[in-house]
């Protein structure tokens, strides 16, 4: 079974904090995604990479960077936290071919006071 | 724009079929259907998806109308574990599955 793990289920950070969350996959896919999930409004895709050093905007980039260094990982980055971005953060990755199957990690809540 | 609509909550006894539909009155001949469902607390999980004729795997039954403009997931043998919000999804399976989430149903399956 493919596993996608996150690193922290839940954190709290303050305003203007820097952000690090992980997600590691250990199917060797290649095409890796960061969602962030909020009530009424769905999951809302932030960036994807579909290779080492590769990225590409998803629909709500602002505020937002992320890090492919290897294949396994993809890192997303807040680099100074708003409370707009309290939310859940859903890393996923799809194997090749792609077959539109989605595996998801289990999230990382985070919340920024 | 919303692609599909689907009820926002549905209720089903345990042990019979649940049926949950879709409208996607929009849909273009390369997008496919996909279901997926989010059990509280986890991510997303894939159920099935398909193009053209109804599938079935050992999750669920997908069956889309001949004009492709509705669809129907059905768990044949509802269980409480199958207590979830739903999600149907048409995209085009363009090789980046950069699939877009709406609001889904929130399937309540009681004893």
């Amino acid at each position: 079974d493919v596993k996608v793990t996150q690193s922290s289920r839940y954190l709290v950070k303050r305003t203007g904090e820097k952000v690090f969350l992980e997600c590691v996959q250990d199917m060797d896919h290649e095409n890796m995604f960061w969602y962030r999930q909020d009530p009424g409004l769905g999951l809302r895709l932030i960036y994807f990479s579909y290779d080492v050093k590769m990225k590409e905007k998803g629909d709500i980039p602002e505020g937002y960077s992320v890090s492919r260094e290897k294949k396994e990982r993809f890192s997303l980055i807040l680099e100074s936290a708003s409370t707009n971005q309290t939310s859940m953060y859903l890393c996923a990755t799809v194997g090749q071919p792609d077959t539109g199957e989605l595996f998801f990690g289990e999230g990382s809540r985070l919340t920024v006071l | 724009d919303a692609k599909t609509t689907q009820p926002p909550s549905m209720d089903c006894a345990e042990g019979r079929a649940a049926n949950l539909p879709c409208n996607h009155s929009t849909i273009s001949g390369n997008e496919y259907v996909y279901w997926y469902r989010q059990i509280h607390s986890q991510g997303p999980q894939y159920i099935i998806h398909g193009l053209k004729n109804n599938e079935t795997n050992e999750m669920a039954s997908l069956i889309i109308t001949e004009d492709r403009k509705s669809s129907t997931l059905i768990l044949p043998h509802a269980t409480l574990r199958d207590t979830a919000v739903y999600y149907c999804i048409v995209a085009v399976n363009s090789g980046y599955s950069t699939l877009t989430f709406g609001k889904g149903t929130m399937l309540l399956v009681s004893p």
